[in-house]
């Protein structure tokens, strides 16, 4: 789907950086997602974001930081990388909740932190 | 919160076998999406189910909403290479998607 595109597609950061994971759509959808991937642990909702300006908690967001300052842009960012935030990153969007065409998944950026 | 609880973790099955991954939530749940995962890849949306007792089929594929809306099932008649990966539920709370852990599909040629 290359109207989602995430950056980069691999990181490799040391523990207490600062990394910024990016997110950019292009068809202007209402709504946005990072969720990270682990083993065991399915897809676990991290940030989520309505409307430009407006982002809420979603399930494991301690650690991370989000601002959506245009439409099309989502950026993460990990204040100070622990090792436990080594995860695969995706990105998301929507067009409304609970539509009939679902999420659309950028291709994911695998971040390791060492 | 709310949970969705995905079974089994893994399977493994020949080609031609028949597949089924179940989800059961501890809520009632608005609708429930379903998502395939290609091994490297990212999640991609099948289809969502609304109604309480919903089936769909999609080729081989049946959805399934449970008539009290919190259980689905997922079930892949006669298997083939192609449907290898990870396969997704998820349900709606307070605007949020949460997924399950997901079923791994592997299939033996």
């Amino acid at each position: 789907d290359a109207g989602i595109t995430q950056s980069p597609r691999y990181k490799i950061t040391e523990t207490g950086r600062q990394v910024t994971l990016m997110c950019h759509q292009t068809w202007s959808h209402s709504y946005m997602f990072w969720y990270r991937q682990d083993l065991g642990h399915g897809l676990r909702l991290i940030y989520y974001s309505a409307a430009a300006d407006i982002t809420d908690k979603g399930e494991v967001p301690d650690g991370y930081v989000v601002s959506r300052s245009k439409t099309e842009n989502f950026p993460l960012t990990l204040e100070s990388a622990t090792r436990s935030q080594t995860s695969v990153y995706f990105c998301a969007s929507s067009a409304i909740i609970g539509g009939l065409s679902g999420y659309t998944f950028g291709s994911g950026t695998r971040l390791t932190v060492v | 919160g709310q949970q969705v609880m995905q079974i089994p973790q893994y399977q493994h099955v020949q080609e031609g076998e028949d597949f089924t991954t179940y989800c059961n939530s501890s809520t009632t749940l608005s609708n429930i999406q379903w998502y395939k995962q290609r091994p490297g890849g990212h999640p991609v949306f099948l289809i969502q189910l609304v109604k309480s007792g919903e089936v769909k089929k999609q080729k081989r594929l049946t959805f399934q909403f449970g008539e009290a809306k919190k259980n689905s099932s997922l079930h892949i008649t006669a298997t083939q290479t192609t449907d290898v990966g990870t396969y997704f539920c998820a349900g709606f709370q307070g605007g949020k998607l949460i997924f399950g852990q997901g079923t791994e599909l592997s299939v033996k040629p």
